[in-house]
């Protein structure tokens, strides 16, 4: 498969700390890009990461990627109650017909507790 | 307002029976795809288009069938659904070729076959 492996599953933390989440993927990648999902609505992009950039912010969020071990962390700073969601990485990958279609995780079921 | 909208958002019907989801999206992208979500499966590609009258297969295509005649509209067409097709739906488009750039989503439909 070539989906990507989040880690954890679940995470629960306090309004205030920080929460990491991490992906593992398996082959070359062109980019990789982290969404997020409230309950059972659609995802939202939050960053993108090219493949020869090795870390990028924006606003709250920091996002690592290290293509030699083939992982990308998303670290939420001074997570807020609003941040509850599941996040999902997915990874870019070019097709034989020129198409760069994402590969979705399982995801990270991300909880704070106000 | 730049959106991708789905119909219908819910949808219960019986084994056999015809359906087509529409989704539209009226940013002029021209890349669209259909994803189902599964608990622990993640998002799975179904199918994707990078153009009109352009379609390729994704990771899950068995038993769906989508057209892109009208660059905005991506149907995605289930000719005979069986209740392993129970699941959440999710249209999405992007500009160009898919992963090259961010995705946006619709709203999703909630689909149980009976």
């Amino acid at each position: 498969s070539q989906q990507g492996e989040e880690d954890p599953q679940a995470l629960s933390i306090q309004e205030g700390e920080n929460a990491t989440m991490n992906c593992s993927y398996k082959t070359s990648i062109n980019n990789l890009q982290w969404y997020r999902q409230n309950s059972g609505r659609g995802l939202v992009h939050l960053i993108l990461i090219r493949s020869n950039e090795r870390e990028k912010h924006s606003g709250r969020l920091r996002v690592t990627l290290d293509t030699s071990k083939k992982s990308s962390s998303l670290l939420i700073t001074a997570s807020r109650a609003a941040d509850t969601a599941s996040y999902f990485c997915a990874t870019a990958i070019s097709d034989q017909t020129g198409a760069n279609n994402l590969f979705f995780g399982t995801g990270t079921r991300l909880t704070v507790i106000p | 307002e730049a959106q991708v909208t789905q119909n219908p958002r819910y949808l219960i019907t019986v084994t056999g029976k015809k359906l087509t989801v529409t989704c539209s999206q009226n940013m002029n992208h021209e890349y669209m795809s259909w994803y189902r979500q599964d608990p622990g499966l993640g998002l799975r590609q179904i199918y994707y288009s990078m153009n009109v009258e352009v379609t390729d297969k994704g990771d899950v295509p068995e038993g769906y069938k989508v057209s892109r005649k009208e660059k905005r509209n991506f149907p995605l067409i289930l000719e005979s659904p069986s209740p392993n097709q129970t699941s959440l739906y999710f249209c999405a488009s992007s500009l160009y070729r898919g992963g090259s750039d961010t995705q946006y989503f619709g709203p999703g439909t909630r689909l149980t076959v009976l």
